[in-house]
């Protein structure tokens, strides 16, 4: 079994500021890692795909970056909002197979 | 159980065939949640059960697929009359109660439908 783990488990943070968390995954067999923002019994929403180390991806106020070698990726939110309030989950793809991390819950106080 | 288990992990059926998934989920998580992801494409939303209970069947993609949770336990997923269009990876997540956290995936069961 693969152990892809995030952290912080849950954050809450005033509107206004910047926050980030941790995905960690193997270094190893590496394909691809996926971020979604995700509020249950709803189809999550694709943030990123990142296959290379290094890559670095932004949407909006949202960017993520990636270390493949060391098995870690970074999702940041700048300047947040209420509306980001929601869970983001992190998903390490190895050959035909996804593995999920258990997300971090934001919460975004007005 | 420590994690989600899904049965079987692969699952190769002809067109026109039924098929049955299982999800057993972590014990005391009483939320349990159905999605599948279809090639390049991302996670889509099924069904989810709040105790044996499915308050939404909105997202079910068609009247052949339907759900069922007994005991608060085990859920299965079943596809009638499969289609091509079925084939995808169909994930399993359960968490302590809807909302409550501590949601745990399975590692899902990939149905190639020929």
């Amino acid at each position: 079994i693969l152990n892809v783990e995030q952290s912080p488990q849950s954050l809450h943070v005033q509107e206004g500021d910047s926050t980030n968390f941790t995905c960690s995954f193997p270094s190893s067999n590496f394909y691809a890692l996926h971020w979604y923002r995700w509020e249950t019994a709803k189809s999550p929403e694709a943030l990123f795909v990142m296959t290379l180390n290094g890559d670095e991806k932004k949407k909006g106020r949202i960017s993520a970056t990636l270390n493949t070698k060391e098995g870690y990726s970074y999702l940041y939110i700048k300047g947040s909002q209420p509306e980001d309030s929601a869970t983001y989950l992190c998903a390490f793809l190895t050959g035909n197979q996804f593995y999920f991390g258990t997300g971090t819950s934001l919460t975004v106080i007005p | 159980g420590a994690g989600v288990s899904q049965s079987p992990s692969n699952k190769v059926t002809e067109k026109g065939k039924d098929v049955e998934l299982r999800c057993d989920p972590i014990s005391g998580h009483t939320a349990l949640y159905w999605y599948r992801q279809s090639l390049g494409q991302g996670l889509e939303f099924l069904i989810y059960f709040q105790g044996n209970s499915a308050p939404d069947k909105s997202g079910l993609p068609s009247d052949r697929f339907s759900a069922e949770r007994t005991g608060g336990s085990v859920s299965t997923l079943t596809i009638q009359r499969t289609q091509q269009e079925d084939s995808a990876v169909y994930l399993c997540a359960s968490e302590l109660g809807r909302g409550l956290g501590g949601y745990t995936f399975g590692s899902g069961t990939r149905l190639t439908v020929v």
